[in-house]
């Protein structure tokens, strides 16, 4: 049974770049949420994918935009990079509404 | 929104002791709690949760107590090993259509000393 993958696990991309991540879930699971993790600190839920939509945001910039398809694989892209960027970029899966959740390994974005 | 604090950020301990890591929340709708620890380079790994319609839950050495009035949570790790050094995050989700959007406390580097 696999559990959440996700690739790139590395790259590197220059300012002002676009970058497209992705997620596929852990088996049985509908529902996709991304996270940014900067060094030393806690992961940051960016949004949340459920049926296709985006049914949650935190509080990230228009840059950052999803999609999600019918096979319940995620993507993740991030438009006109900034050096600030630069973080692990997680990905979790749950099945929708009280299951446990589960992150795979993530992808480490640096942005020079 | 929901605000999670993590009490201490650094903890250092012998082994064989124990380690209390403690974690507040202010949004009365979180109702599931997990516990990550994260090694260096590596991802989350959960290691236990709790949700809010129990008070404890215990796996072996570690274990975590909900207080629901009080809006705190906390972990129990009793017989502490060098490999149970790294980062530990609480996080809180609410429940209903918003499941699953975790907000994370700011972690706890634990050392454990052999």
């Amino acid at each position: 049974d696999a559990g959440v993958t996700q690739s790139p696990t590395h790259l590197i991309k220059t300012r002002g770049q676009q970058v497209t991540l992705r997620c596929s879930p852990k088996s049985g699971h509908d529902t996709v949420s991304w996270y940014q993790q900067a060094l030393g600190q806690g992961p940051q839920f960016i949004f949340q994918y459920y049926e296709e939509e985006e049914r949650q945001r935190g509080n990230f910039p228009d840059r950052f935009s999803g999609h999600q398809f019918p096979n319940y694989s995620s993507e993740l892209n991030v438009n006109a990079l900034l050096l600030g960027d630069s973080a692990l970029y997680l990905c979790a899966s749950t099945l929708d509404r009280g299951n446990t959740i589960y992150f795979g390994e993530g992808s480490w974005l640096t942005v020079v | 929104g929901e605000n999670v604090e993590q009490h201490p950020s650094t903890l250092s301990v012998q082994e064989g002791d124990s380690a209390v890591i403690k974690c507040t929340y202010s949004d009365s709708a979180s109702n599931y709690f997990p516990w990550y620890k994260q090694e260096l380079g590596k991802r989350p790994q959960l290691i236990i949760d709790i949700r809010s319609n129990v008070g404890e839950k215990k796996d072996q050495r570690i274990a975590v107590t909900l207080n629901k009035t009080a809006k705190h949570f906390s972990l129990h790790i009793t017989e502490t090993q060098p490999e149970d050094s790294a980062v530990y995050f609480c996080a809180a989700s609410p429940g209903g259509t918003s499941y699953g959007k975790l907000t994370f406390g700011q972690g706890t580097i634990l050392t454990v000393h052999p």
